[in-house]
């Protein structure tokens, strides 16, 4: 199937920096990307959609300022995690789909610990 | 009330048992269901996927849906200790997976050689 990159696979940080986690769409044009957050055996939260060119959807309750997402390309999309804190540590993860695919997929998901 | 409910377990059997995973729902207008492996420290990947009530099988998967009682199943024969992940139930409101999901809790599955 397809694949969707997701990196770094895990990233440590001091409190108050940011973050930036990336999702390539490595051989289709991932028109729309999800991302999440999911906390130890918590289910997948979803925290905002966004279309390439367009701005992102957040999901209620989710900081844009904080989160912030870009979608400029159909192969790349970002989450940026600003002035991070402890409580944003988490498993991050993005679904990536495209037109003319049946199925978005998964990336391999970002553990961030803010210390 | 969740829209999803998944009982998180965790749940540990034998090598070689039946195992029977599920999720219950509240809203009837989910049309679309789905089964997700996650292995830890990774992302979900897909296992099965079913558009109406009954059962659909691959291999040694069975994805079961009964809209009228809104309870999805999905039963694992021959079980592996290589099934060892968590499970997570989603469903969406579309004919496919391509748009907003509602996931389950997840249900932490560990098959014992």
């Amino acid at each position: 199937g397809a694949v969707v990159s997701q990196h770094p696979s895990w990233v440590i940080c001091k409190s108050g920096t940011s973050v930036k986690i990336e999702c390539r769409s490595l051989d289709f044009q991932a028109t729309t990307m999800f991302w999440y957050r999911q906390f130890p055996k918590q289910s997948l939260m979803l925290m905002a959609t966004s279309n390439e060119g367009s701005k992102a959807t957040y999901e209620q309750g989710v900081e844009k300022d904080k989160f912030l997402i870009n979608h400029a390309s159909l192969t790349l999309s970002t989450l940026t995690v600003t002035s991070a804190h402890p409580e944003d540590s988490s498993f991050y993860i993005c679904r990536g789909g495209g037109i003319s695919n049946t199925e978005a997929f998964f990336g391999q998901g970002t553990r961030l610990t803010v210390v | 009330q969740k829209e999803v409910e998944q009982d998180p377990g965790p749940l540990s059997v034998p090598e070689g048992a039946i195992v029977s995973l599920n999720c219950t729902y509240s809203n009837s207008a989910f049309q679309y269901f789905m089964w997700y492996r996650q292995y830890s420290r990774k992302g979900p990947e897909l296992l099965m996927y079913t558009y109406s009530s009954g059962n659909k099988e691959d291999g040694r998967f069975t994805a079961q849906v009964d809209k009228s009682s809104k309870y999805i199943s999905l039963f694992i024969r021959d079980s592996q200790p290589s099934d060892s992940a968590t499970y997570l139930c989603a469903m969406s409101f579309g004919s496919s997976n391509t748009g907003k999901l509602i996931f389950g809790q997840g249900t932490t599955l560990q098959v014992k050689p």
